[in-house]
Formats: structure tokens, sequence, C-alpha cells
């Protein structure tokens, strides 16, 4: 049962252009999200992390935005760099599930100098 | 700054035989993970490890796997016949809280090759 949706596996975007990732999930449980970052031949690195009582949250070039309406959260990479190349996860968790991530499939960015 | 490490980083063994993966937690984390990921595919939860005992595990986990905290540092992640399809990246965590709070420090994997 795939729980957490991210249905777009690549994106390219130009230097110093927006980066958009999308992530959507089904169970109304969930209510504390994060974003990874994963290099190849490396593990998961954290990002950003929002909790449901949020529509936003904000760390220098990384927002995420959160709406639980339609159960979708978003990460905007401004401006994006060559750096950022990777792939990205999104994980949700919720408090009365223990204490797993449920992660989505990732999708790949490529920044383009 | 601290990071989890896992060894070996590449493990390859014969159908059937048994494979023990090591990690070490960050030092003052006190809840401890296992995911792995199929090549192509999402993370997926293993199992959960908290004062000694296992506190959560998915249907992935079943009788083959085992973990432990053998000392204080090391966390073994044991698979005790492995099958074709054990084949994946595995993947040690650990965070400081646990209940899906906090994030979860990811160690570089241990790509598991079972031929």
């Amino acid at each position: 049962d795939q729980q957490v949706k991210q249905n777009s596996p690549s994106l390219s975007v130009q230097e110093g252009r927006i980066s958009i990732l999308n992530c959507d999930y089904t169970n109304s449980m969930f209510d504390y999200f994060l974003w990874y970052k994963k290099y190849p031949a490396e593990g998961p690195t954290f990002l950003i992390s929002i909790s449901s009582i949020k529509d936003k949250n904000e760390d220098g070039r990384f927002t995420v935005f959160l709406n639980k309406s339609a159960k979708h959260l978003s990460l905007h990479i401004v401006p994006s760099q060559p750096g950022d190349s990777a792939v990205y996860f999104c994980a949700a968790s919720a408090v009365f599930m223990g204490n797993q991530f449920y992660f989505g499939t990732g999708t790949s960015l490529t920044v383009i100098p | 700054e601290p990071e989890v490490t896992q060894t070996p980083s590449h493990q390859v063994t014969q159908m059937g035989q048994e494979v023990i993966l090591r990690c070490v937690p960050i030092s003052n984390h006190l809840y401890f993970y296992w995911y792995r990921q199929i090549l192509g595919q999402k993370v997926e939860f293993l199992v959960s490890f908290y004062n000694n005992e296992i506190s959560e595990k998915s249907e992935i986990f079943d009788d083959q796997f085992s973990v432990e905290r053998p000392d204080g540092s090391n966390f073994t992640l044991k698979i005790r016949s492995t099958k074709l399809e054990d084949s994946a990246m595995y993947f040690c965590a650990s965070s400081e809280s646990g209940r899906g709070r906090g994030e979860q420090f990811f160690g570089p994997g241990t790509r598991l090759t079972v031929l």
C-alpha cells in the first residue's frame, strides 16, 4: 500500500530557477513530514521537516508547504544549484502509528548549470 | 559532526547463507532503525529498536530477520538464510526521540547482493 507517493520520478531545472518537488499522501493520520536528500552511494540525509500544525516551513533556500486538505506537500528550492542534484524523498509519520517513517519512491532532481 | 556508520559497504553472499549487517548509531541516540531499498523502489521500514527490544516491525521483517544491540555501540541486522529477493541497500538510522518525532539520521547503507 503506497501511503506516500511521489509521482514524478525525475525533474530537470536550470540553475538559478525554482525546483518544485511534490508529494502526496493518503493516510490522514500522518502528522509529521520530512524531506530527505540522497546522493548516490550515500544514505538519505535530512533536509527539512514540517508538522501538521503548520502549512509552511522555511530553511534558507528550502521551503516545505503542506496542504492538509489536499494531502499534499511540496518542497521548493530557490535558487536551485547544481549541488542540489540528488534524489529527494518525502517521508511521513504519525504519532499514533509508531516511529517508522513511510517514504515515497523519490524524485531525481537534476540542476543544469 | 556525529554520523551513523555501517559496515560492510558491500556484502556478497550465496543464497541460504547467513549475513550480519553492522551499524554504529550516533552515540546519544536511543532509537534505532533498519530500512531497506530494493533497487529502483522506495525506502521501506523494517524494524525499530528501543531499550533493547523491538518496538515496531513491518511485515517484511519475518522470522528470517533479527536485530541485536550486542554492546553499547553496535546495532546489527541478521538475515538467517538469505534469499535472492533480499538483495537491496540496507540503511541503518538512529534518532534521539521516537514516536515519529524528529529526524532520523541515516548511515551510508550496506549493499547486499545475494547470488
